[in-house]
């Protein structure tokens, strides 16, 4: 268990339709990073937040949305789903925007929209 | 950040060291090497990072080259159980993302 809880685990929903997934960063970490990795992508960075706001943004659709919560807790919500964001959604967690010492990471939503 | 290049894939037979490269021969001298695993599915697992000095602690050991421009991560007995994704990434201590290449494809075979 790396700390970093992701829920669910499995979630398999229609195109067009709205999800939300969950994570609660390791105790103590400030930031949350989201990654989606397909099939053929690999690893892509999202978005991260530190301490409730968000601090740096990647490839991320304007379908896509996060955010962070006063308990630190994070949430990416997904909406108007294709069948190309069926993917492996990864948190993870640091102490500091900028950790030296890396990152953790939890062990995925597997979302497959059908 | 720097870029990266590793090779796609290597074997390395049970209980024997397996050296895994990496090239970044762009790296700035604020810039640390880290070295991320992920085995089918799961999360990336950090290994080990260093700046230039060689770094080992209980999963690896990490060698720099003097001028900075490669590294190699060193597994010393691999086990089946090592058999994942190895990836090598170049960042600032104080950036916010890691950007991951497409690694290297360890299988530990019997």
């Amino acid at each position: 268990d790396s700390g970093v809880t992701q829920t669910p685990k499995h979630l398999i929903t229609a195109t067009g339709q709205r999800v939300t997934l969950r994570c609660s960063p390791r105790s103590g970490d400030l930031s949350v990073y989201w990654y989606q990795q397909s099939l053929d992508q690999g690893l892509q960075f999202l978005i991260q937040y530190y301490n409730g706001e968000e601090r740096a943004k990647g490839n991320i659709l304007e379908r896509f949305s996060a955010q962070q919560f006063p308990d630190l807790h994070s949430e990416l919500n997904l909406s108007s789903l294709e069948l190309g964001d069926s993917a492996l959604y990864f948190c993870a967690s640091s102490f500091q925007g900028g950790s030296n010492y890396g990152y953790t990471f939890g062990s995925g939503t597997r979302l497959t929209v059908v | 950040d720097a870029k990266t290049t590793q090779p796609p894939s290597m074997d390395c037979a049970e209980g024997r060291a397996a050296n895994l490269p990496c090239n970044h021969s762009t790296i700035s001298g604020n810039e640390y090497v880290y070295w991320y695993r992920q085995i089918h599915s799961q999360g990336p697992q950090y290994i080990i990072h260093g700046l230039k000095n060689n770094e080992t602690n209980e999963m690896a050991s990490l060698i720099i080259t003097e001028d900075r421009k490669s590294s190699t991560l060193i597994l010393p007995h691999a086990t089946l159980r090592d058999t994942a994704v190895y990836y090598c990434i170049v960042r600032v201590a104080s950036g916010s993302r890691l950007t991951f290449g497409e690694g290297t494809q360890l299988t530990v075979n019997p």
